[in-house]
Parts: structure tokens; C-alpha cells; sequence
């Protein structure tokens, strides 16, 4: 079985800062790992996936993300955010044993101030 | 694109009522999900369905049904609503036999009083 940890239940950054939201993970196969997005009274939109091959994962308004096997983690990352980045973001990790199911982290709310 | 469409976007309904979700996913997908989502607690996954009239439990499927006749629609079924199911309902469709990303709606916000 699979487990994530989002350590930070809130982040508040000011407009145009770097932000960083952490993700850890722990399981005992091999993973696929997910950050999906969640504006306000919307459904999830996929930010971005690690799947095989490079590390450094790019994904959609400028996110990016680094998988780490060996501290288990896939934090997120934003050089420079903008007002309308303020959402909840959830990591999610599947396994080879469980390979169309998703666990989620229980999601980081993302605050930018003007 | 991937169109997945829930039947409402809020509800409420009373305590004992008999409660149907309906979801809609226009992609050919075989692989279809409910999950509720509560402050703190992330998604949780209630029911999952591979194929037409297949389904499995989640890690919280009591009080809870579904039904699956057709590849394209997806029902969540609250046999007799409580208080303790007020929350949001996100259903949720992906492609093929591994993971690559879910599709999700827009969200149903159950109150139930």
C-alpha cells in the first residue's frame, strides 16, 4: 500500500515569490506520481506527472516538479507566482500493484498576496 | 478534450432521503471513480469501476452504492442520507489497465440536514 504526506496544510506567499509545496510518499514498488490542481468550486485539472525517465518534470503555468526516489519526495515548485495561482494542490501517487488507483495527499492551500 | 459531467453542481436533501449522482464521461474510458473530498482529508475513494457492471469497494464504501449499465455513466447511490455524508462528491474517469491521469468533473456539494 501507498501513503502521502503534504507537510504543509497552508501556504501564503506574497505575488511574484518562488514557492515550493512539499510531497513525500512512501511505498514499496515502483510509483507514479501526480500533482493535480483544484480551483475554487471546480474539479481537479492535472498540473503535471512523473511516469519513467528525467526527474525534472515540467508542467502546465510554469510548474515544475522533482521526482527524488531515495528521500521518497516530489515537491513542487513555481520560480514566480501569480495571484491566480492561489488554489488547492494535491499530490497523488499510484503503484504497479494497484496501477489504475490513485491515493491523494490531503492537499496544500496555496494563498498569493498581492 | 475530456468532457466529465456530474448531474449537479448542489444539492441538498434530507436525512433518510434515497440519493443519486450521476456521471457522465464522454471519452471512451474504461475505468471510472467516486471520491468525497473533506477539508483535511484529501480525497478518499468510495467506489471504483473497470468495465460495465463491475465494481469494487474503496476505502469508504459504507453507506454508499453504485451502479455502472453503461460504459459511459457512473451512479453513486446514498441508500439513505445522513449528516456525515455533507460533502463534496468528485467522480472522476482514466483511460487503459495502468495509471495515467484521471479525469475529473466539476464536483457535486451534497448538504444533507
Amino acid at each position: 500500500a501507498q501513503s502521502v504526506t503534504q507537510l504543509d496544510s497552508q501556504v501564503p506567499v506574497f505575488e511574484e515569490a518562488p514557492v515550493e509545496l512539499r510531497c513525500n510518499y512512501s511505498s514499496s514498488v515502483s510509483v507514479y506520481l501526480f500533482w493535480y490542481v483544484q480551483y475554487p468550486n471546480q474539479g481537479l485539472q492535472l498540473l503535471l506527472k512523473y511516469l519513467s525517465g528525467s526527474t525534472l518534470v515540467k508542467g502546465i503555468n510554469g510548474f515544475e516538479a522533482e521526482f527524488n526516489k531515495s528521500q521518497t519526495s516530489f515537491h513542487l515548485r513555481k520560480p514566480s507566482v501569480h495571484i491566480s495561482d492561489t488554489a488547492e494542490y494535491f499530490c497523488a501517487v499510484s503503484g504497479s500493484g494497484s496501477a489504475r488507483q490513485l491515493t491523494f495527499g490531503s492537499g496544500t492551500q496555496l494563498t498569493v498576496l498581492p | 478534450d475530456v468532457k466529465v459531467t456530474q448531474s449537479s453542481r448542489y444539492l441538498v436533501k434530507r436525512t433518510g432521503e434515497k440519493v443519486f449522482l450521476e456521471c457522465v464521461q464522454d471519452m471512451d474510458h474504461e475505468n471510472m471513480f467516486w471520491y468525497r473530498q473533506d477539508p483535511g482529508l484529501g480525497l478518499r475513494l468510495i467506489y471504483f469501476s473497470y468495465d460495465v457492471k463491475m465494481k469494487e469497494k474503496g476505502d469508504i464504501p459504507e453507506g454508499y452504492s453504485v451502479s455502472r449499465e453503461k460504459k459511459e455513466r457512473f451512479s453513486l447511490i446514498l441508500e439513505s442520507a445522513s449528516t456525515n455524508q455533507t460533502s463534496m462528491y468528485l467522480c472522476a474517469s482514466s483511460f487503459g489497465q495502468r495509471t495515467y491521469e484521471q479525469y475529473f468533473g466539476p464536483g457535486t456539494r451534497l448538504t444533507v440536514t
